[in-house]
């Protein structure tokens, strides 16, 4: 159990670019979640997956922002064309819950910090 | 639609003092609660879960909270405060049923005065 990797840890980043964000969850975990924290705030979910599968993406996302979890592995964050308001730590979680009862420990990683410029 | 509200962003304490730290919470179902530390430089971990089994929930490093329905809350204790609880502390809601985000306070930063 090598916890959960996420990478980079930090991307700057000028404003308009598009910006890449992997997350390698805790093998064998079947749950793998997004969040975004500001300075002060607690983490802002913004979207979850259940194997492969999207359950969940939060209405606060634009239409800039895009998840994807090929074969229910690592999953990759994009945002595109770039906001300053984007600028945030960006944090996987993963879980194992096969029971789907909802009550199973988050696994995070350190996050990726992103600056926009 | 669930959330959770902790009441004090920021908290002191003496070390050796009791620590509590306030969440209320909103949900149309039963919930699952969950208090959640981030540490300086460190990745979220979890401090304890409420899933039903029993109101007193203990969790690690001598925290303690306890649901109680006709409040809507579920408050961390610890009886007394060490140096290295300086840290910062979610509280967190799921609405059971399985497929729920899971969605997280503000947070409560606790500095412990030695």
């Amino acid at each position: 159990d090598t916890g959960v990797s996420q990478n980079p840890r930090h991307k700057i980043t000028k404003r308009g670019q598009n910006v890449t964000f992997r997350c390698d969850p805790i093998s064998e975990h079947n749950r793998l979640y997004w969040y975004r924290q500001t300075l002060g705030q607690g983490p802002e979910f913004l979207t979850y997956f259940q194997n492969e599968a999207q359950l969940e993406k939060s209405r606060l996302l634009s239409d800039r922002f895009s998840a994807e979890r090929p074969k229910g592995s690592f999953s990759t964050l994009e945002i595109q064309r770039t906001e300053q308001g984007d600028s945030a730590m960006y944090l996987c979680a993963s879980s194992f819950d096969p029971g789907s009862l909802g009550n199973e420990k988050l696994f995070f990683g350190s996050g990726t910090q992103l600056s926009v410029l | 639609a669930q959330s959770v509200t902790q009441l004090g962003s920021h908290v002191s304490v003496s070390e050796g003092a009791l620590v509590l730290l306030r969440c209320n919470y909103s949900s149309s179902v039963p919930p699952y609660l969950f208090w959640y530390v981030q540490y300086p430089n460190q990745g979220l971990q979890l401090l304890l879960k409420y899933t039903s089994a029993a109101t007193l929930v203990k969790g690690i490093n001598g925290f303690e909270a306890e649901f109680k329905k006709s409040e809507t809350s579920f408050h961390l204790t610890k009886p007394s405060a060490h140096m290295s609880d300086a840290a910062e502390y979610f509280c967190a809601v799921r609405n059971s049923g399985g497929y729920q985000k899971v969605t997280f306070g503000t947070g409560t930063k606790l500095q412990v005065i030695p």
